[in-house]
């Protein structure tokens, strides 16, 4: 266990709906990352926030994905709208460094 | 469920035996690098890091080299054990401070270790 915690572990959602995910990082880190990872891939970036400030987003990120970390402490990643191709490991990790601690994932399957 | 790639490069490795783990980086500028390990159904698990001043670096039963001239990271584990298992992922940061301690990630490899 990393400390960093995701919620749920699992989604099954049907196409056109919205869902929400939630991270809790390690509490000391006031860097949190959210990632991607399909199948036989690595994580790919999507976002990140410096407390409470978002940073930099990826270009993955379409206008469907919206994240929020409003007291810099958890943050959450909201996808509207869900697409088939949505469905991937939706990864968050925080640091404080270069090191990076991962969560266990949100595994999102749209139908 | 399987949440890691079914369709990785793959090292077969006996019990007991060291394994040797290759990646190609892509940024000369990268000045940072660390090596994960993923098991299926969990998140990436932090092994071992090393800067880019340095060449080699030791942890338990892990060694990490860096070779800059051909962009060439490699991971060596000794004497590999079944919980050994998993995928692994090199990844680089090109600059902490100007991209935010931003990893990315290379392919991974699964390895395999049979009793």
């Amino acid at each position: 266990d990393t400390g960093v915690s995701q919620d749920p572990r699992h989604k099954i959602t049907k196409r056109g709906q919205n869902v929400t995910f939630r991270c809790d990082p390690i509490s000391e880190h006031n860097r949190l990352y959210w990632y991607r990872q399909t199948l036989g891939q690595g994580p790919e970036f999507l976002t990140y926030f410096q407390n409470e400030a978002q940073l930099e987003k990826s270009r993955l990120l379409s206008d469907r994905f919206s994240a929020e970390r409003p007291k810099g402490s958890f943050s959450t990643l909201e996808i509207q709208r869900t697409e088939q191709g949505d469905s991937a490991m939706y990864l968050c990790a925080s640091g404080d460094s270069e090191k990076l601690f991962f969560g266990s994932g949100t595994q999102l399957s749209v139908l | 469920g399987e949440s890691v790639g079914l369709h990785l490069p793959t090292l077969s490795v006996q019990e007991g035996d060291n394994s040797i783990i290759n990646c190609a980086y892509s940024n000369s500028a990268s000045d940072y690098f660390i090596w994960y390990k993923q098991e299926s159904g969990k998140g990436p698990q932090f092994i071992i890091d090393i800067r880019s001043n340095m060449d080699k670096r030791q942890g338990q039963r892990v060694t990490v080299l860096l070779n800059k001239t051909v962009k060439h990271l490699s991971l060596q584990i000794a004497a590999t054990q079944p919980g050994d298992s998993a995928v692994y992922f090199c990844a680089e940061n090109i600059s902490p401070e100007a991209a935010g301690n931003k990893l990315t990630f290379g392919g991974g490899t699964r390895v395999l270790v049979k009793p």
